[in-house]
């Protein structure tokens, strides 16, 4: 099972918008709901953004919201703020009772 | 408030076996809706899914480490365990324990890893 693939990197100003993709295939993103995205700032633990695609826990601003479309999967981050600045995976159900995370993406606050 | 630490040993030879505890309090890992899982992160890469285990002793695996993990649980003592075997440098990574909800009911489904240790550094070096 191979890893989702995203983009390195994404940057945006501070109150501007990044969108940051999730793509994988018709095996995992393209065939199930269950995507979760994570954030991860330097040294910490990942925290749960999102999941079911586009769903929010508690507690996280609205300012983060999820989409897929076909086999790739999107964050979009609106009105950045400088606490954004961190590290970004996607994670998707790929059957079989297995799941894979994407390879990661560095969002940069300018 | 759910926490979970991870502890074991932070250097392991190569070819030898990584063992490492999760230790699960402000709740019980007795609960149908949930599993336990371990993800990795190499030093500046990306997480990696290692597997996850049900109280009830079920357990799935990530296939390119299928024949050298072993995750167990003990719910006397509230703990889940990892063990690794034939490890190389490529094994040296933060090692992470995880919630892993895996149900749905008439509200929806809930599938993600909600609270996670804090990590521990496992390097493998002579």
């Amino acid at each position: 099972q191979s890893a989702l693939t995203q983009p390195p990197s994404a940057s945006g100003s501070p109150g501007q918008s990044v969108t940051i993709s999730c793509t994988g295939s018709i095996s995992d993103v393209g065939t199930y709901k269950y995507v979760s995205w994570y954030q991860q700032h330097p040294g910490k633990a990942p925290k749960l953004l999102i999941y079911e695609v586009n769903k929010r826990p508690s507690g996280v601003p609205d300012r983060f919201s999820g989409s897929k479309s076909g086999n790739t999967a999107s964050l979009t981050v609106s009105g950045l703020q400088a606490e954004d600045e961190a590290d970004y995976y996607c994670n998707s159900y790929a059957g079989g009772n297995n799941w894979v995370f994407g390879t990661g993406t560095k969002v940069t606050v300018l | 408030q759910l926490q979970l630490q991870e502890s074991g040993p932070g250097l392991v030879k190569p070819s030898e076996t990584l063992s490492l505890t999760c230790s699960v309090s402000g709740g019980s890992i007795n609960n149908k809706n949930y599993y336990w899982g371990w993800i990795r992160q190499p030093p500046g890469k990306g997480l990696e899914w290692i597997g996850s285990i049900h109280y009830s002793g079920t357990t799935y695996y990530t296939p390119s480490l299928n024949s050298r993990v072993t995750i167990s649980v003990d719910t006397s003592k509230n703990q889940l365990s990892l063990r690794l075997s034939s490890v190389t440098a490529a094994d040296t990574a933060v090692y992470y324990c995880a919630r892993h909800s895996y149900y749905y009911d008439s509200s929806g489904s809930f599938y993600y890893f909600d609270y996670w240790g804090q990590g521990t550094l496992v390097t493998v070096s002579s």
